[in-house]
């Protein structure tokens, strides 16, 4: 089955961008690896920013990308918000009807 | 809108039992997978167990084989969560959220309850 690494930390100010990096793990390199990211502030509902490693549902900001490039897949975050400060979290298939989630990165807007 | 509504969240004594239940509305539930994730501050999310859109097939994390057990009621939208032999690493959020099993392509998570927190603590 597959883990999913995420750096525990990540910082800028405003108006910069961070990138989120997610690496997956895994004893079995087949098979797709489909990503999504969720934003999560403490005390609501983690929300979907990106799914399928790229795509955006309606209603985030276009500041807001995925990409993906073999077994990493990336979180990057353009114009640095306050509101953007949060924790963040990459998920994915681990095989066998089993979703993982990887540890969480804790955003810091300077 | 989509909804989902999670209850029976509290305070358990380890070893005992619990059952959480999910209300959902504004979709065609009977067409999509529901799930449990729950979040902790040591481990962050995890997830939890999902059943598929039929009630068919339903999977769970490594540590909660054998004590939880998933199921749904389509005709009345709601998914329960029953989990036994309780233990203290039990202790989290635990969100309901739509998410794959689905009989339509939906690969992510999607929307999330606001969550309902169990306390496991003698």
């Amino acid at each position: 089955q597959s883990a999913l690494t995420q750096p525990p930390s990540a910082s800028g100010s405003p108006g910069q961008s961070v990138t989120i990096s997610c690496t997956r793990t895994s004893s079995d390199v087949g098979g797709s690896f489909f990503v999504s990211w969720y934003q999560h502030h403490p005390g609501k509902a983690p929300k979907v920013m990106i799914y399928e490693v790229n795509k955006r549902p309606s209603g985030v900001p276009d500041r807001f990308s995925g990409s993906k490039s073999g077994n990493m897949a990336s979180l990057t975050v353009s114009g640095l918000q306050a509101e953007d400060e949060a924790d963040y979290y990459c998920s994915s298939s681990a095989g066998n009807n089993n979703w993982v989630f990887g540890g969480g990165t804790k955003l810091t807007v300077l | 809108q989509v909804q989902l509504v999670e209850s029976g969240g509290g305070v358990v004594q380890p070893g005992r039992s619990l059952g959480l239940s999910c209300a959902a509305s504004g979709f065609t539930f009977g067409t999509y997978g529901i799930h449990w994730v729950r979040q902790t501050p040591d481990k962050g999310l995890e997830w939890v167990a999902g059943v598929s859109y039929d009630g068919n097939n339903k999977y769970y994390g490594d540590s909660m084989k054998g004590r939880f057990a998933i199921s749904r009621d389509n005709s009345r939208n709601t998914v329960h969560l029953q989990m036994n032999s309780l233990r203290v690493e039990d202790t989290a959020v635990y969100y309901c959220v739509r998410g794959p099993l689905s009989n339509v392509w939906y690969s992510h998570f999607d929307p999330w309850g606001q969550g309902t927190l169990v306390t496991v603590s003698s």
